[in-house]
């Protein structure tokens, strides 16, 4: 399986400010998602990024919000823009295996956000 | 769009054999995944079984698919505390996934 890392492990953010979360994967991946959970919920998608064209973003998450970056196969950001207390949420970004006829989806260990 | 109901707790024995239940909606879901999220952890994969099956074992864990009915279990045989930890449900249609609300499994010793 992947290996995928995620800066930063957490942080504590101001109301209005901005935060660019990076996930880094050690080996070319063709799917990378990411994810929102937040306190004591399950895990909501928030887009599909896609290698050299806009991300795909679900229903009731727009790019202004949660722009995402994907400049390589083993890269992408997520940015949490003009942060508020609801965006409070452990982000989780996750790559898809795609090894043989499975499309394993392997987690990154997530960025805990708390926005005061 | 998909909907995915687990119940929300269950209390097990270590030793007993822990059955956490999944009913989800969208026929069309082609691989249907199980996640283990341990406290302030991230998620594990732990299995998957393919739709057109109907059971998977691996190691102490079994999977069943009742496709007619929707439904997926999880059976954890021999539950040990470091079962401990809250299972997800993740059918997968295309290739994102819809997460269920999560099962917290609590083993007592």
């Amino acid at each position: 399986s992947a290996v995928i890392s995620q800066k930063p492990s957490r942080d504590i953010c101001q109301r209005g400010t901005s935060l660019t979360i990076q996930c880094q994967v050690d080996s070319q991946v063709t799917m990378m998602f990411w994810y929102r959970q937040q306190p004591g919920q399950s895990l909501t998608l928030i887009a599909t990024a896609n290698q050299g064209s806009e991300a795909t973003y679900e229903s009731g998450f727009v790019i202004d919000k949660f722009p995402i970056s994907r400049p390589n196969l083993t890269f992408s950001t997520l940015t949490v823009s003009n942060m508020s207390p609801e965006d409070s949420s452990i982000y989780l970004c996750s790559v898809e295996g795609g090894f043989g006829l499975s499309y394993e989806q392997y987690f990154g260990p997530g960025t805990r956000l708390t926005v005061t | 769009g998909e909907d995915v109901e687990q119940s929300l707790f269950l209390s097990v024995r270590e030793g007993d054999s822990s059955v956490i239940n999944c009913t989800y909606t969208d026929s069309s879901s082609t691989y249907l995944y199980w996640y283990k999220q341990e406290p302030g952890a991230g998620l594990q994969l732990l299995t998957y079984i393919f739709s057109n099956m109907d059971m998977k074992q691996d190691q102490r864990l079994t999977v069943l698919l009742n496709k007619k009915d929707k439904h997926l279990s999880l059976r954890i045989a021999d539950t040990q505390t470091g079962d401990s930890a809250i299972y997800f449900c993740a059918p997968a249609g295309g290739r994102a996934l819809t997460f269920g609300s999560g099962t917290r499994l609590q083993v007592q010793p």
